[in-house]
């Protein structure tokens, strides 16, 4: 499958503790970009790489951090956890920073619930 | 600051009858806008985009810059139309941050 994939698919964890998200880009495209889904909240932007830089930062909480690496797989890390960090966490990538002509393509989410 | 509100969590209609989800926006400049669909057990995914004009799967979406809104029609719903959908916004300027709306789920009743 040459879309984007996340792992992992499912975490449990306690308060205090740290996870890290990965997230492995559609084959060509140079754009990650990292989501929260809580309950009622939508999709709340975290923050946008470009091959391998910060390109856009949105309500990305100072616990969290985020880096995209040579290969162009992003990593997500969630640090001090607590119970409101449960969430759905998407990655979506796009082949260019800007979706004008493009479009956003999703994983399937990493589910972390913190307990 | 940019902003997308989806007013309705849940909308319900029969087959056949016309569906408008509501997007408003708030944005200074000139933005991008976006219609995402998530079906039940699949990923999220583009539906269609404002610059391109276009009908897919027979919805369309028109960009009122008066009224700031980019509300997703269909003249007649069927029941494969059931699904989450999202309103999203891209910033015009240099960094190019994606702003979605909290989504509504269409209930496409047969």
């Amino acid at each position: 499958d040459s879309g984007v994939t996340q792992t992992p698919k499912h975490l449990i964890t306690a308060t205090g503790q740290r996870v890290t998200l990965r997230c492995s880009p559609r084959s060509g495209d140079l754009s990650v970009y990292w989501y929260q889904q809580s309950l009622d909240q939508g999709l709340q932007f975290l923050i946008q790489y470009y091959n391998g830089e910060e390109r856009a930062k949105g309500n990305i909480l100072e616990r969290f951090s985020a880096q995209q690496f040579p290969d162009l797989h992003s990593e997500l890390n969630l640090s001090s956890l607590e119970l409101g960090d449960s969430a759905l966490y998407f990655c979506a990538s796009s082949p260019r920073p800007g979706l004008a002509s493009g479009e956003l393509f999703f994983g399937e989410g990493s589910r972390l619930t913190v307990l | 600051a940019q902003r997308v509100t989806q007013p309705e969590k849940l909308l319900s209609v029969f087959k056949g009858a016309p569906v408008e989800l509501k997007c408003n926006y708030s944005y200074s400049g000139s933005p991008e806008l976006f219609w995402y669909v998530q079906y039940s057990r699949q990923r999220l995914q583009l539906l269609l985009r404002h610059i391109s004009r276009e009908s897919i799967k027979g919805f369309t979406a028109d960009l009122n810059k008066g009224e700031t809104s980019f509300h997703l029609k269909k003249p007649f719903a069927q029941e494969e139309d059931s699904a989450m959908y999202y309103c999203a916004l891209e910033n015009s300027g240099g960094y190019q941050k994606v702003t979605f709306g909290t989504g509504t789920k269409l209930q496409v009743i047969p």
